[in-house]
């Protein structure tokens, strides 16, 4: 059930751009996408319903290749407040349809 | 945005005793809870979806009589872990939506520490 996340630690420095993608072994109703800092809660980021969909929020947008059963999310320009470690849920279809299944993360860490 | 709330924050515990954890949906009605278990660096282990009214569903190798989770309100959900033991001891975070497959917030979580 758990999607695989790529890659599993990006070093940036300001202004840099960061890819991370997730891709799942099964098929998806959705993808959501989290960022949680150390000790705290993970903060919702963005949801992608439709295959094909593509969303930004501020410099930081994803896709979903519902297909493909992946999605990425792309960070561009990064700023000090991106790092963190970022996390994809997804949402199978059928009897799993509700719950989120989370990858073991991607820590970002960007440097000034 | 939505806020979610656990108490308490933090909970040391000898072994043997059992340990309740609250989460509470402060601004909207969370017809859906959800319950994750979170080892240092690692993921966030879906552990069981609870619904208010109705019986919680486990995951695979989750056990249901030491994770007993009872969700009596649309605004409270409560995790007890039952006779810990130090192997017990982890993060333990929910999150709460409005429905089944709607956007989760998650509360700040409790970190269990089991002596």
């Amino acid at each position: 059930q758990q999607p695989v996340q790529s890659p599993q630690a990006v070093i940036l420095r300001e202004g840099e751009d960061a890819v991370i993608n997730c891709s799942s072994s099964k098929a998806l109703y959705s993808v959501h996408w989290y960022r949680q800092k150390h000790g705290e809660a993970p903060v919702f980021l963005m949801i992608l319903l439709k295959g094909g969909e593509q969303k930004g929020h501020e410099k930081i947008s994803a896709s979903f290749n519902e297909k493909k059963q992946q999605s990425s999310l792309y960070l561009t320009a990064s700023q000090l407040s991106y790092s963190g470690t970022y996390f994809c849920g997804t949402e199978g279809r059928g009897s799993t349809l509700g719950r989120l299944y989370f990858g073991r993360g991607t820590q970002l860490t960007v440097w000034p | 945005g939505a806020v979610v709330s656990q108490h308490p924050s933090r909970v040391i515990c000898k072994s043997g005793t059992s340990v309740k954890i609250e989460c509470r949906s402060l601004d909207f009605q969370a017809t859906t809870m959800f319950w994750y278990r979170q080892f240092p660096k690692q993921s966030l282990m879906l552990m069981a979806t609870s619904n208010e009214g109705s019986k919680a569903t486990y995951e695979q190798g989750v056990e249901k009589d030491k994770f007993l989770i009872n969700h009596a309100s649309l605004t409270l959900s409560t995790l007890t872990v039952t006779s810990a033991h130090p192997e017990d001891s982890s993060f333990y975070i929910c999150s709460a939506s409005l429905d089944s497959g709607d956007t989760q917030y998650f509360g700040p979580g409790t970190r269990l520490t089991v002596l």
